[in-house]
């Protein structure tokens, strides 16, 4: 069975350092990864995706994660975060069918 | 326009009301979703809709019945509700062909049962 982790609940840094939320999952068969946001009392929006090619991809608002097939992670990273970048970030796969597999999530917490 | 709208954004009701919730989209997706997120959670699925068929239903209780009347609009009917059905319900869609595993999710309904 498929399963995500990521590894740090909450993750606090201060305004423009860089930051790298780690997401691993297990599957012994392709997947597709996504990166969903969640600010406070809102709904999730999709940060990135990776379906296929390219294994590093570029999302909103500055972040980009990288697809490890022989680490079996995808990692989320941004140069330098912002105070708006607080928020609840979620890591899923799905091996297709519409059953997306979420982690716990990660709060990520910019401090100035 | 990636856009699906959900109505509406917060409910209060009783254990014995009736109440529906409403998601739209207008962006020609064929598959659309509802989801089950708890405070501090990650969302979890209930119901797919696949061309307008239920095609995964996750055991949710009878108590929640959806609908999926045309493409584009999709319903969740509460009855009978209980205190720890509260939660925040999201909708989600996606479109057909190669990118049909991205779900794009509204805004969500925050429900809480009294």
């Amino acid at each position: 069975a498929q399963s995500v982790t990521q590894l740090d609940s909450q993750v606090p840094v201060f305004e423009e350092a860089p930051v790298e939320l780690r997401c691993n999952y297990s599957s012994s068969v392709s997947v597709y990864l996504f990166w969903y946001v969640q600010y406070p009392n809102q709904g999730l929006q999709l940060l990135l995706k990776y379906l296929s090619g390219s294994t590093l991809v570029k999302g909103i608002n500055g972040f980009e994660a990288e697809f490890n097939k022989s680490q079996t992670s995808f990692h989320l990273r941004k140069p330098s975060v912002h105070i708006s970048d607080t928020a609840e970030y979620f890591c899923a796969v799905t091996l297709g069918g519409g059953k997306l597999i979420f982690g716990q999530g990660t709060e990520l917490s910019v401090k100035p | 326009d990636t856009e699906v709208t959900q109505t509406p954004k917060h409910l209060v009701m009783g254990m014995t009301n009736k109440k529906s919730l409403k998601c739209e989209q207008h962006m020609g997706h064929r598959a659309m979703y509802w989801y089950k997120q708890k405070a501090k959670k990650p969302p979890e699925l209930m119901f797919v809709y696949s061309y307008e068929k239920l095609s995964i239903n996750e055991s949710v209780p009878s108590r929640f019945s959806p609908e999926c009347p045309n493409s584009s609009l999709l319903n969740l009917h509460l009855h009978a509700l209980q205190p720890e059905d509260s939660a925040l319900y999201l909708c989600a869609s996606s479109p057909p062909g190669s990118e049909g595993e991205t779900q794009y999710f509204g805004p969500g309904t925050r429900l809480l049962v009294l």
